[in-house]
């Protein structure tokens, strides 16, 4: 069965800092891999998505992933964090009728 | 843009109750799903459902129940409500069956059981 891990509960970062947020993927095939982000109160928006190709994908509000097979870790990064950036961030793996793994989440707190 | 509502952003209701969430999607979308989210524990998956009238139970069904009768609404039922209960709901919705389709989510339910 897949799984997905997020080892870092909570993120504190400057703003105007770089960010990453790690993920790392139990699943035997190639995986479909998704970024969510969750602002308070608010649904889950989807960031970027990597299905295959590419081992490095972009996506919304200046985000970016790398996937590394050799590692089962698709991490997201942004280059310079915006207050705005501070959220809850979901990784998540794709599997059988459409389901989603989810992983446990990453608080990200971005100070002045 | 795919749009998913859910009814209500808030709601309180007493133990004992029979608790109805609904969730309506505007894509045409065969998938949909609900997810309750608790701090520390991420999204689970209650239910899902790919097509009209079918169901399946997700990791966590018990205690609750759903309902599709009409392609774009998915409703979660709590047959009778307990406190252990009160948590965020998520409602998503994604197109075909393919472990490649996002999903797209409502804005969620609030739900505290008193």
């Amino acid at each position: 069965a897949q799984s997905v891990t997020q080892p870092d509960i909570h993120i504190t970062v400057s703003e105007g800092a770089s960010l990453e947020l790690r993920c790392n993927y139990s699943y035997g095939a190639t995986p479909y891999l998704f970024w969510y982000v969750q602002s308070p109160g608010q649904g889950l928006q989807l960031l970027l998505k990597y299905f295959s190709g590419d081992t490095l994908v972009q996506g919304i509000k200046g985000f970016e992933a790398e996937f590394k097979r050799s590692q089962s870790s698709f991490n997201l990064r942004k280059p310079s964090v915006h207050w705005s950036d501070a959220a809850e961030y979901f990784c998540a793996v794709g599997g059988s009728w459409g389901k989603l793994q989810f992983g446990a989440g990453t608080q990200v707190v971005v100070t002045p | 843009d795919v749009k998913v509502t859910q009814s209500s952003r808030y709601l309180v209701k007493r133990t004992g109750e029979k608790v109805f969430l609904e969730c309506v999607q505007d894509m045409d979308h065969e998938n949909m799903f609900w997810y309750r989210q608790d701090p520390g524990l991420g999204l689970r998956l209650i239910y899902f459902s790919y097509d009209v009238k079918m169901k399946e139970k997700g990791d966590i069904p018990e205690g609750y129940s759903v309902s599709r009768e009409k392609k774009e609404r998915f409703s979660l039922i709590l047959e009778s409500a307990s406190t252990n209960q009160t948590s965020m709901y998520l409602c998503a919705s994604s197109a075909r069956q393919g472990g490649n389709q996002p999903q797209h989510f409502g804005d969620g339910t609030r739900l505290s059981i008193l």
